[in-house]
């Protein structure tokens, strides 16, 4: 049983363009929720998190937006790069420990010129 | 540079046998990690360490043995290897245990191939 599912599996988006990759939640105790970028051969690296004591949180071309009722959240990517292309991974956990930081599979963006 | 250095990078190994992922990190950090990730399945949590001491264990498997030699390591032991074992195996770090508004820092992984 996946409590942190992400969609779509892979996106295409054209340079300039805006990308959404979607994630839900099972756990309603979940209340810290990382973004996890990933570009081949490299480390797994924090992109942008948020907290439910707000529904939106905004850097640079990276957003997501938060909706605690329905479970779920997004990552909007604005004025897509090729360099932007990578895989995204969402994860959430309780504040209280990373030990129960949970992963979705992840969505692979490719940004094409 | 990286601060998380995890060795090797890449590892082939036969079932049946052994096999020891290291992992360092120089950030000073308390809390180490091991993650897993199998093809085409989410990273999966394995161990948390905290001061050196066993925090969390999500592994059913007594073949995944942490050792913590070092406050900054954190490696990983597998005996009696299976191909299902076959993954790239993660190592990550934070300042210390708790979530919020602690960072979770990844080294770039070994990827292992078991035959």
């Amino acid at each position: 049983q996946q409590q942190v599912r992400q969609s779509p599996q892979s996106l295409t988006v054209w340079e300039g363009e805006t990308a959404i990759l979607n994630c839900s939640y099972e756990d309603s105790t979940f209340d810290y929720f990382p973004w996890y970028r990933l570009f081949p051969g490299e480390s797994p690296a924090l992109l942008i998190a948020i907290r439910p004591v707000s529904n939106k949180k905004e850097d640079g071309r990276f957003t997501i937006f938060f909706n605690k009722r329905e479970k779920k959240l997004s990552l909007h990517i604005t004025d897509s790069q090729p360099g932007d292309s990578a895989t995204y991974f969402c994860a959430a956990s309780p504040s209280s420990s990373f030990s129960k930081l949970v992963f979705g599979q992840g969505t692979s963006l490719s940004v094409v010129p | 540079d990286p601060k998380i250095i995890q060795k090797p990078k890449y590892l082939v190994a036969v079932t049946g046998s052994e096999k020891i992922l290291i992992c360092e990190q120089y950030l000073g950090h308390n809390a180490m990690y091991w993650y897993r990730q199998s093809a085409k399945k989410p990273l999966e949590f394995m161990f948390s360490y905290s001061y050196q001491k066993l925090m969390d264990n999500q592994t059913a498997s007594s073949r995944f043995q942490p050792q913590s030699s070092k406050k900054n390591h954190l490696d990983l032991q597998i005996t009696a290897l299976k191909p299902d074992d076959s993954a790239t195996y993660f190592c990550a770090s934070s300042q210390d245990n708790a979530g919020g508004q602690n960072t979770l820092y990844f080294g770039a992984g070994t990827r292992l191939s078991v035959l």
